[in-house]
């Protein structure tokens, strides 16, 4: 049982948008903007796509955004690729002693 | 551009010492917090640990009891020690840089298999 709660798939079709919820509580996404998105191709280390709620690494597109309201924050990727499919990780800081909780992952299926 | 490499023993016999180095090359350890995070096969990221530069460290309490993280500055090194290991261990080892709590460079990770 993974600390964020997210969805197990979410799937679109080249060009549509689609979003992603990470949802936990008032100790970790909903009192800090310390929440992170990655993402992981099959085989491959996990990215870093977010940081801080909707901050962007150099080099990651701008299709990439993210947003956060209450205890839920959301990756969205809008022009969905084929090169997007891949499974998608949040995570935030929390104020118990586990510091840094991470979400159970979301697969995304480009159709 | 900063490179990270796991390496050490990819089979640890149960109860035995699982010990991985992350060499760092191509940038500082300086100023950044560095990472072990693993992944079981096929299930999700679990953050293990974390050092500073200054030595300072940080651990999931879940593995608390049994785990050491540290920094060799002088080697641009750093180990992570994981002590009495089960099967349920087994599993993908990262090390990944970064600032307070997100990771910004990540390994390309090594297996570790605890088996008899």
């Amino acid at each position: 049982q993974s600390a964020l709660t997210q969805p197990a798939s979410v799937s679109g079709s080249p060009g549509q948008s689609i979003t992603i919820s990470c949802t936990g509580t008032s100790s970790d996404v909903g009192a800090y903007n310390y929440v992170s998105w990655y993402q992981q191709h099959p085989g491959k280390a996990p990215k870093l796509m977010i940081y801080d709620v909707s901050n962007r690494p150099s080099g990651v597109s701008n299709r990439f955004s993210g947003s956060k309201s209450g205890n839920t924050a959301s990756l969205t990727i809008s022009g969905l690729q084929a090169e997007d499919e891949a499974d998608y990780y949040c995570s935030s800081y929390t104020s118990s002693s586990t510091l840094v909780v991470f979400g159970g992952g979301t697969k995304l299926t480009v159709l | 551009q900063v490179q990270l490499q796991e390496s050490g023993p990819g089979l640890v016999k149960p109860s035995e010492t699982l010990s991985l180095t992350c060499t760092v090359s191509g940038g500082s350890i300086s100023s950044y917090y560095w990472s072990w995070i693993r992944q079981p096969a096929g299930k999700g990221l679990e953050w293990i640990g974390r050092v500073y530069n200054s030595g300072s460290t940080n651990y999931n309490p879940s593995l608390k009891s049994r785990v050491t993280v540290s920094v060799d500055t002088s080697k641009n090194e750093i180990s992570l020690k994981l002590s009495s290991v089960t099967a349920a261990d087994t599993a993908v080892y990262y090390c990944a840089r970064g600032l307070y709590v997100r990771f910004d460079d990540w390994g390309q990770g090594t297996l570790v298999t605890v088996s008899s």
